[in-house]
């Protein structure tokens, strides 16, 4: 059974770099093809895809995000990653990792989540 | 960008009883619409992918039905564990969620 595990700093100043990690443990990363992806859920409010990543390059981020991300992929480490400059109190969320289901574009199997909240 | 609307926000139900849930997308995305149950601390939970096709181990009282821009999830007889968050979402142009459905008693 495949299983994601976020990690990272639950509190991040504004103006700083959030940074989290997403551990794959059960598979390994570079069967099958799937992407890999970044959703996050503001208090109180719905879900936001952030990114998608096939690796290789294939990186894909939400243009109405309005603070700059990054996602990349180690699959030597079997683990992908994100970042998130020049943050905000709007970046406070909990932030998910996920991976693509039988069909692109869905989300198969989730974190469980990770609460980052931006403070100083 | 495709923005996912759904209502009601709230659905207030009784075990047993039928839910229909609707999601309204503000162009045709043919039928690459999901749905998933998300409850508190847990992960979210994909249902409903292609609009109708139930992803694997999914309970057969969820449904889903529409294409083009009307969508609807349909639970046939709540159960007590099915009280949750649902969200609807399109995949046919880059990825938008709906703001949530939540089913309560």
């Amino acid at each position: 059974q495949l299983q994601l595990q976020e990690s990272g700093s639950g509190l991040v100043k504004p103006s700083q770099t959030l940074s989290l990690t997403c551990d794959v443990s059960g598979d390994s990363m570079s069967s099958g093809g799937y992407s890999w992806s970044w959703i996050r859920q503001p208090p109180g409010k719905g879900l936001e895809w952030i990114a998608y990543s096939y690796g290789s390059g294939r990186t894909y981020y939400n243009p109405s995000l309005k603070s700059p991300v990054t996602m990349s992929i180690d699959r030597s480490k079997n683990q992908f990653s994100l970042n998130v400059t020049s943050v905000t109190a709007a970046d406070t969320a909990v932030y998910y990792c996920a991976r693509e289901g039988a069909v692109a574009g869905t989300f198969l199997y989730w974190g469980q989540g990770i609460l980052v909240t931006v403070s100083s | 960008e495709i923005v996912m609307t759904q209502s009601p926000a709230t659905l207030s139900v009784s075990p047993g009883e039928r839910a229909t849930l609707s999601c309204r997308a503000s162009q045709s995305v043919t039928s690459n619409v999901a749905w998933y149950q998300h409850k508190p601390g847990q992960a979210p939970r994909l249902l409903i992918y292609n609009g109708s096709t139930r992803a694997t181990g999914i309970p057969a009282r969820f449904s889903g039905s529409g294409s083009g821009t009307e969508f609807t999830l349909t639970i046939s007889s709540l159960q007590s564990e099915d009280f949750a968050v649902y969200y609807c979402q399109q995949y046919l142009r880059w990825l938008s969620f709906g703001g949530g459905t939540k089913v309560e008693i």
